[in-house]
């Protein structure tokens, strides 16, 4: 089955930095990759999401690129702001697990003002 | 509209018993998908149902828990006799189900604290 490793587990930054998280996937079948968010004590929302037919997507300060040869995904902030602190999971799913989703360990983001 | 809800939001239980957990899905979502997220920790895939389809089980971590989804549309999480390890929070995800990238939208969940 699908194996989702995410990096790093937490992440410090200074408001107004970028922010990359990284995920490596086993299943090569997998063609959908979402990100959610999931503030403390609140439910995972999903913010961004790929499907294998692009390399990258962006919207506003947010961005994600997907490389299917080396099986990784990133998310990238830019200009952080402290209300983007919380805990940010990628995940990936494929057509034989019809919206399974397999989910990283989640990366823990901090942005200090 | 309303979005995916569950219940209870939090439930004790002592070390044995059988605990039931509920979800309602958003309106018109044929597909539902049951997680764990265990503290610290990402989320573990359970159990979906796709409208009239047979349920995808094979996340279930033991024959101690089973769900079933009445009518298409309310599920019910049954975890028998529990143990201290199965406390975690239970989410519930509800998408359109016409197709494997639809967005899944997530329940508060139900944190299950078993002593």
């Amino acid at each position: 089955g699908e194996n989702v490793e995410q990096h790093p587990s937490t992440l410090s930054v200074q408001e107004g930095d970028s922010a990359v998280i990284k995920c490596t996937y086993s299943d090569s079948a997998s063609n959908y990759f979402p990100w959610y968010k999931q503030e403390l004590g609140k439910r995972p929302q999903l913010i961004i999401d790929i499907r294998s037919n692009v390399g990258e997507k962006k919207d506003q300060r947010i961005a994600v690129t997907l490389n299917k040869t080396a099986k990784h995904f990133s998310l990238h902030i830019t200009e952080t702001q402290p209300e983007d602190s919380a805990v940010y999971f990628c995940a990936a799913s494929g057509t034989d697990s019809w919206g399974k989703l397999q989910f990283g360990a989640g990366t823990q983001v901090v942005v200090t003002p | 509209g309303a979005g995916v809800s569950q219940s209870p939001s939090n439930k004790v239980t002592e070390k044995g018993k059988d605990v039931e957990l509920r979800c309602d899905p958003i309106s018109g979502h044929t597909a539902l998908y049951w997680y764990r997220q265990s503290l610290g920790q990402g989320l573990e895939f359970l159990i979906y149902f796709q409208g009239n389809s047979a349920p995808d089980k094979s996340g279930l971590p033991s024959d101690r828990f089973s769900a079933e989804r009445t009518g298409g549309s309310v599920s019910t999480l049954t975890i028998q006799r529990t143990q201290q390890e199965d406390s975690a929070v239970y989410l519930c995800a509800s998408s359109a189900g016409t197709g494997s990238w639809d967005e899944q939208f997530f329940g508060p969940g139900t944190r299950l604290t078993v002593l």
